[in-house]
């Protein structure tokens, strides 16, 4: 099945730096790749999604990249604010079952 | 609550007992899922279901099971043997799949053994 790897684990930043977290996925079928960010003690929830026959999209401060070549794919968020501050999971779909997530990645903004 | 109704919010249960977690969405979706989430291990998929009376087993099946009689409820028992089954659960649906708007995620529940 698929696998979802995602580093770094831990991320602290200083307030208006950039910040970039990295996925890699093993199956080649996968063609949708969600961001869930979820702050303490809430849910997770959707900031953005990048699908197989796009290599960037963008939101506001928040981008997403995406290499099929490599398999790879990475959440970009510029001019950090300390709201920011949330542990971030990427995921993968093949179109099959369900999402794989990767292990999440915790943000911390520093004011 | 956005839909998805997870309860209860905190559940204990001793050694060698069954505990049912509930699930209930009022949006209509199709598909139901259940995640576990442990600290460093980002979110596993238990179980899915994408159709009333129909669910398919995720990674880490073992020691749960679920049912699905009714389209807006999607129980998940952890049974005694489930070994370690301390964690947070959250339950997720979809309309058509993950890839249409992504999941709507309950508010979770978190499991102790006590």
């Amino acid at each position: 099945g698929e696998n979802v790897e995602q580093h770094p684990s831990t991320l602290s930043v200083q307030e208006g730096d950039s910040a970039v977290i990295k996925c890699t996925y093993s199956d080649s079928a996968s063609n949708y790749f969600p961001w869930y960010k979820q702050e303490l003690g809430k849910r997770p929830q959707l900031i953005i999604d990048i699908r197989s026959n796009v290599g960037e999209k963008k939101d506001q401060r928040i981008a997403v990249t995406l290499n099929k070549t490599a398999k790879h794919f990475s959440l970009h968020i510029t001019e950090t604010q300390p709201e920011d501050s949330a542990v971030y999971f990427c995921a993968a779909y093949t179109g099959r079952r369900a999402l794989t997530f990767g292990s999440g990645t915790r943000l911390q903004v520093q004011p | 609550d956005g839909g998805i109704t997870q309860s209860p919010k905190y559940l204990f249960r001793k050694e060698g007992q069954n505990v049912t977690l509930s699930c209930e969405q009022n949006l209509n979706h199709d598909a139901m899922y259940w995640y576990r989430q442990d600290p460093g291990q980002g979110l596993r998929l238990i179980y899915y279901s994408q159709i009333v009376n129909d669910f398919q087993k995720g990674d880490i099946a073992e020691g749960y099971s679920v049912s699905r009689e009714k389209k807006e409820s999607f129980p998940l028992t952890v049974t005694s043997a489930q070994k370690n089954p301390t964690a947070f659960y959250l339950c997720a649906s979809t309309n058509r799949g993950p890839d249409n708007y992504g999941y709507t995620f309950g508010s979770g529940t978190r499991l102790t053994v006590v």
